[in-house]
Formats: structure tokens, C-alpha cells, sequence
């Protein structure tokens, strides 16, 4: 079993829609969590940081980790057709560690 | 001020040979770590370097190996290659003041592959 399992999709959906993407892991262990986003044929962005549970807003994203289920998820509003890329869930045990354990990436595509 | 740069953008291999990929850091970064990502997967922990030494490892056998130089650029050289070794190599770096930070910054990786 993974320690980090996302749905790998694809998702598909139409523009300006909002766009919910989830992880879900198994060790309790983690404490820092990361959304990044990845452009074909780029390297990964980061988009959102978030420590132990809550939620955190940036702009049209919303970060949500609920340690108490291992569940974290991404919201996107008003979703645009440059939000189309690949969105990856990352974690790490210890703050500066570096050592992040990433999900497999959902594949998301906003159709104009 | 450019971002962490990577080279070569491609390369391909056969079996057993030996490769040699390289990383120069974000400006005023000092630490540099190595993932490994296969197509549909997300990345996987290979190492990272802070001050010319191998801070922490993943779960990758002796073949990989790394290095970094006093101007933080580094090395990620794997031995014997498998064609399983095929992936996306990509370099991330980041500062570590002491206590450090998650805030990792992400190349544009090497793509490799073994024939």
C-alpha cells in the first residue's frame, strides 16, 4: 500500500466550474502538507503549504487537511483553462526535512 | 535571477552504461535533493545534499549516487543502468537556515531514457 494514494484521473471539466482534488494517507506521521502543480514537460510549483490540520485560502485556491481522517484537498474556483495541468499532493514528516512523499498526480484539464 | 536549472533536458542510454546528470541551484539556495519521477507517477525521494554531504536518502539502491560542490551545484550519477531507471530526474533546492523549510524549488528535470 502507498502512503500517499490520489486519484490519478483524468478530470475534466469546463471552465469556471470549481475543482476539488483529494489524497488521502496512511501514516499519521505527516505534518506538513503541499499542493504543487506541473506543467507538461515542467518541473513541479509549489501552491499551497499547509501545517497539521485546517484550511488555508490563497486566491482562487483552498487548501483543506483533515488530519483526523488522513484526507487533505485542494478546491480550485472559477476554474480557467490555463488551470489545466497536473496537480500533485506532497508530505513530510518534519518541518525542513525535505524529504516529501508525494502522491501519484491527478491529471486535470479545464475545457474553455 | 534564474530559477534551478538542469542539464541535459534529454539523454538516452543503454543498459549498463553509467550517467551523469547536473544541477545548479536556485541563487542563494545551499541544499539540493534528487527525485526520480516515472511517467504517471508522482516523485520519489532518491537524496539530498547540504554542505557537500549526503544529509538523507530514500529508498534507492547503491547505484545512485550524488555529489555537491562548494558553489551548491550538484551531481546525481547512476551506475549500471535498468530499464527501469528510465524516469524524469528532477532537481530540487531550497535553504536550510538551521531549523529549514518545506519550500523546495523544482527544475525543469532530465529527461532520461534506457534503451
Amino acid at each position: 500500500q502507498k502512503e500517499v494514494e490520489q486519484d490519478p484521473g483524468p478530470l475534466s471539466v469546463p471552465e469556471g466550474a470549481i475543482v476539488s482534488l483529494n489524497c488521502t494517507y496512511s501514516n499519521s506521521a505527516f505534518q506538513y502538507f503541499m499542493w504543487y502543480r506541473q506543467y507538461s514537460r515542467k518541473g513541479p510549483e509549489l501552491l499551497m503549504y499547509t501545517y497539521s490540520s485546517g484550511n488555508k485560502e490563497d486566491g482562487r485556491f483552498t487548501a483543506q487537511v483533515d488530519k483526523s481522517s488522513k484526507y487533505i484537498s485542494l478546491f480550485i474556483r472559477d476554474s480557467q483553462p490555463s488551470d489545466s495541468a497536473t496537480y500533485l499532493c506532497a508530505m513530510d514528516r518534519i518541518q525542513g526535512a525535505q524529504k516529501l512523499v508525494f502522491g501519484q498526480g491527478t491529471r486535470l484539464t479545464i475545457n474553455p | 535571477d534564474a530559477g534551478v536549472t538542469q542539464s541535459p533536458t534529454h539523454l538516452i542510454k543503454t543498459r549498463g552504461q553509467q550517467v551523469t546528470l547536473r544541477c545548479s541551484p536556485k541563487s542563494g539556495h545551499d541544499t539540493v535533493s534528487w527525485y526520480q519521477q516515472a511517467l504517471g507517477q508522482g516523485p520519489q525521494f532518491i537524496f539530498q545534499y547540504y554542505e557537500e554531504e549526503e544529509r538523507q536518502r530514500g529508498n534507492f539502491p547503491d547505484r545512485f549516487s550524488g555529489h555537491q560542490f562548494p558553489n551548491y551545484s550538484s551531481e546525481l550519477n547512476v551506475n549500471a543502468l535498468l530499464l527501469g531507471d528510465s524516469a524524469l530526474y528532477l532537481c530540487a533546492s531550497s535553504f536550510l537556515p538551521g531549523g529549514g523549510t518545506d519550500t523546495q524549488y523544482f527544475g525543469p528535470g532530465t529527461r532520461l531514457t534506457v534503451l
